[in-house]
């Protein structure tokens, strides 16, 4: 079956470390994307790709970075520098320029301890 | 700024009940809406897309509407069941390039027995 997947389903973090989030998809997707979801909040976009080696930010970039070296992977790194990290992670792919809209992903939640 | 508001914020109805939740946009050139459903801690699985000179479009038990000329959206659940407990998120998006969408903050909707 077609899909995106990642992983890890949770992850704990400690303070002043990296972590990175798998996004994988089979969909022969073009694009994706990666957003962040606070409690009782809408998705922001962190990071999107439309082709393989490239990517922009999207309204919250500042303490993420991401790759794009293959279609289907789009993993991303919570680095150091983001202050307040704990959230529900949540990748997406899409055909770039169909109407159809997103495929997401189960999450990843992560949490600071 | 392209902006996407939901109401009400969240709902409680009685099982078997029908309920109607609205989003109005302001976002600029208009491609499509796109609804979605959110349980906890899961990714949003698609509902409906509609298009601009689509206004109304059904998925089973949800009936989504768009008013173009006004700018509002609404999705109607029919006979609701205890399974519909979610959030739902409308995704405006000003382009064919899903990367140009504007996320609601969702409608969390509870239903009880």
């Amino acid at each position: 079956d077609g899909g995106i997947t990642q992983s890890p389903k949770y992850l704990f973090r400690k303070e002043g470390q990296n972590v990175t989030l798998s996004c994988e998809q089979n969909l022969n997707h073009d694009a994706m994307y990666w957003y962040r979801q606070d409690p009782g909040q809408g998705l922001r976009l962190i990071y999107y790709s439309q082709i393989v080696n490239d990517f922009q930010k999207g309204d919250i970039a500042e303490g993420y970075s991401v790759s794009r070296e293959k279609k289907e992977s789009f993993p991303l790194t919570v680095t150091s520098a983001q202050k307040n990290p704990t959230a529900f992670y949540l990748c997406a792919s899409s055909q770039s320029t169909s109407t159809e809209g997103y495929t997401f992903g189960s999450g990843t939640r992560l949490t600071v301890v | 700024k392209n902006q996407v508001e939901q109401s009400p914020q969240s709902l409680i109805i009685l099982e078997g009940k029908n309920c109607t939740l609205q989003c109005n946009y302001t976002v600029s050139p208009f491609s499509n809406l796109r609804w979605y459903k959110q349980d906890t801690g899961r990714g949003p699985v698609s509902l409906t897309i509609m298009t601009f000179s689509e206004n109304t479009k059904s998925n089973g038990r949800y009936t989504a509407t768009l008013d173009a000329d006004t700018k509002q959206s609404s999705l109607h659940i029919t006979a609701s069941q205890l399974s519909d407990s979610a959030s739902y998120i409308c995704v405006v998006s000003a382009d064919t390039n899903a990367g140009k969408s504007t996320f609601g903050d969702g409608t969390t909707l509870t239903v009880k027995p």
